[in-house]
């Protein structure tokens, strides 16, 4: 059974920094991995997907990258803004019985602080 | 990437009565998937729900308290039935296959007092 954990729960910084959201996954047999972007209170926006065949996608400041043999994968924000105060979550797409769900993280709490 | 309505945003209920939360997506989808989402805890997958079969429900969620419907490849409906405190949730739909990215609604945020 897939587990994902997302190491620091909270994080806060001041404006400006450089930082990295870890996740971890337990299954390396996975499709895909997917970071998503929670303001409090409402929906999901997906920021970055990575193929189980990539090692990293780019987005504007954010950088996603995925060691499957190694069960990890990091998003790198870089020079952080107030406006990037939010919970950031991980999920992985498992490939076992052609399940499309995913399995999600519980979260790191971004605080910028300005 | 697929958009989805979904509706209510938010709703106060009493114990014991149901709500039947919507989400309609822009574009036809073989598989559409229900998550709740517990004050402080992350997603978890209710059930998947498939147009023209039964919904798929995880380990732990039940058809009679969370019944499902998917008339068409554009449109479901997740119930929510004789609510009780505990399921004070948010109520989330996701669509997404292949290797595309997965989308999601913009939740229903249920209360129960």
């Amino acid at each position: 059974k897939q587990e994902v954990t997302q190491i620091p729960a909270a994080l806060s910084v001041p404006e400006g920094e450089n930082l990295v959201l870890n996740c971890s996954f337990t299954d390396s047999a996975i499709y895909n991995l997917q970071w998503f972007r929670q303001d409090p209170g409402k929906g999901l926006t997906s920021l970055l997907l990575i193929q189980s065949s990539q090692r990293e996608q780019t987005s504007g400041r954010l950088n996603a990258s995925l060691d499957k043999s190694s069960g990890r994968s990091t998003l790198y924000i870089a020079a952080s803004q107030p406006g990037d105060s939010a919970t950031y979550l991980c999920a992985a797409r498992g490939t076992q019985g052609g399940s499309e769900k995913l399995v999600f993280g519980k979260g790191t709490k971004l605080t910028v602080n300005p | 990437s697929a958009v989805i309505s979904q509706k209510p945003s938010r709703d106060i209920c009493q114990r014991g009565t149901s709500l039947t939360i919507q989400c309609q997506v822009d574009s036809q989808v073989t598989m559409m998937f229900w998550y709740r989402q517990q004050p402080g805890q992350s997603l978890t997958l209710i059930a998947t729900a498939n147009q023209g079969s039964e919904a798929t429900y995880e380990s732990g969620f039940v058809i009679d308290k969370f019944p499902i419907s998917r008339p068409n490849l554009t449109f479901s409906t997740l119930t929510v039935s004789n609510m009780s405190p505990e399921d004070s949730s948010i109520y989330l739909c996701s669509v997404g296959s292949g290797k595309a990215d997965y989308t999601f609604g913009s939740g229903t945020r249920l209360t129960v007092v």
